[in-house]
């Protein structure tokens, strides 16, 4: 089956240090991404992890381990425009362009 | 310069009646989605074409049609609305492989 957690609702303080963890159970893997939306807009793309380690970019950084279905986003020195969601989503090895979403974690940052 | 464009933004509707969401993208992209967001922000996949060719039809109602005249363009027809079908619809496209998919603005459809 295919199954995609992440918290549901996480809370941090501007300035600080954030990190949304993703663990999956999926048929097969290609890739992991991950994907902001603020409320009422598209998604936008963040990272993407193929292989296992840290991809950084910015404030913002995504691990990989395939060998335990994890995976997470650390969102660093936090401002109150990163209040959004963060979804994360898996590649099927088989169909590569098919994405398998998470409900996504609903990040509020407080001043 | 918009990317991805979806139109209409807002449609509310009648139950059973049809209607139709349109998408267009001018990255020269050859894969593009329709997704549906529901009440708890959950987006799953409902199609996907590459090249005008059908890929990917998951689970859906037959009474969701998408339609694809060219690669610029994915058009979802739906017939005979029904209150489960109020949502957010999302159009994307990719290059098509690993890379990633570009999003519109969606289309919040209120079925009244």
């Amino acid at each position: 089956g295919q199954n995609i957690d992440q918290p549901t609702e996480m809370t941090a303080t501007e300035g600080a240090i954030v990190q949304i963890n993703c663990t999956y159970q999926t048929s097969g893997f290609n890739g992991l991404f991950w994907y902001q939306q603020h409320a009422g807009e598209a998604p936008t793309f963040l990272s993407y992890n193929v292989l296992d380690g840290l991809e950084e970019k910015g404030r913002f950084s995504s691990f990989l381990s395939r060998s335990k279905g994890y995976s997470y986003l650390l969102l660093k020195e936090l401002q109150m425009k990163d209040s959004a969601s963060y979804l994360c989503a898996v590649r099927e090895k088989y169909n590569t362009d098919k994405l398998i979403f998470g409900t996504g974690t609903r990040l509020q940052v407080f001043p | 310069d918009t990317a991805v464009s979806q139109t209409p933004k807002y449609l509310v509707t009648q139950m059973g009646n049809d209607k139709s969401i349109k998408c267009e993208q001018n990255l020269g992209h050859d894969t593009m989605y329709w997704y549906k967001q529901d009440s708890k922000k959950f987006l799953k996949i409902m199609f996907s074409y590459n090249n005008k060719e059908l890929i990917i039809n998951e689970t859906v109602p037959n009474r969701f049609s998408p339609k694809s005249p060219d690669k610029a363009h994915l058009n979802l027809h739906i017939n005979s609305l029904e209150l489960g079908d109020s949502a957010v619809y999302f159009c994307a496209s990719s290059l098509g492989g690993p890379s990633e998919a570009f999003f519109g603005q969606g289309t919040r459809l209120t079925v009244v």
